[in-house]
């Protein structure tokens, strides 16, 4: 059974600051992992798309690792701002394409 | 232009009434899922249709019906509701499976519903 942790929860950061949030499942034998924001209210945004043959993806100040082996992924924000307030999850494609989320990390910038 | 749009946003309902859901996707995507975000946020897939054909049920109450009537629509009808189907529901879309190479995931902006 694939289960899907992200830790911390919630996460309060002064803005300007880098900050790493996690993700780990327990089955290596995924397909891809993808990154997703979720603002108070609405639906999810995708971030970023990491395939099971890459170890990193990047857009703007997110970088999104993956290590397969030791079931991680990590979602580095450089140089945050209050607008990167939200909640981030993970999620992996599962057997018959089922997608397994996480429960997410509330992340608030303090201005 | 909205990739991913579902109606009402908003849905406020008694027990025992039945409710539609509405979702349609302007990406050309052949694949068209329901989510259901329960009070802790946890996301958990209910239907996932692929070309109007339904390939995941994931022990969904009966009460729970999708309906597909062209690829780019996937709707969700709810009979006899109960206080324990309020939730917020995600209508999501992908080109191709997730377990493929373009399987990235596009949702709607949800539809919450209060049973009363």
């Amino acid at each position: 059974k694939q289960e899907v942790t992200q830790i911390p929860a919630a996460l309060s950061v002064p803005e300007g600051e880098n900050l790493v949030l996690n993700c780990s499942f327990t089955d290596s034998a995924i397909y891809n992992l993808q990154w997703f924001r979720q603002d108070p209210g609405k639906g999810l945004t995708s971030l970023l798309l990491i395939q099971s043959s890459q170890r990193e993806q990047t857009s703007g100040r997110l970088n999104a690792s993956l290590d397969k082996s030791s079931g991680r992924s990590t979602l580095y924000i450089a140089a945050s701002q209050p607008g990167d307030s939200a909640t981030y999850l993970c999620a992996v494609p599962w057997r018959d394409d089922k997608i397994i989320f996480g429960k997410g990390t509330r992340l608030h910038i303090l201005p | 232009d909205t990739a991913v749009s579902q109606t009402p946003k908003y849905l406020v309902t008694q027990m025992g009434n039945d409710k539609s859901i509405k979702c349609e996707q302007n990406l050309g995507h052949d694949t068209m899922y329901w989510y259901k975000q329960d009070s802790k946020k946890f996301l958990k897939i209910m239907f996932s249709y692929n070309n109007k054909e339904l390939i995941i049920n994931e022990t969904v109450p009966n009460r729970f019906s999708p309906k597909s009537p062209d690829k780019a629509h996937l709707n969700l009808h709810i009979n006899s509701l109960e206080l324990g189907d309020s939730a917020v529901y995600f209508c999501a879309s992908s080109q191709a499976w997730v377990t493929a190479n373009t399987g990235e995931l596009f949702f709607g902006e949800g539809s919450r519903l209060t049973v009363l």
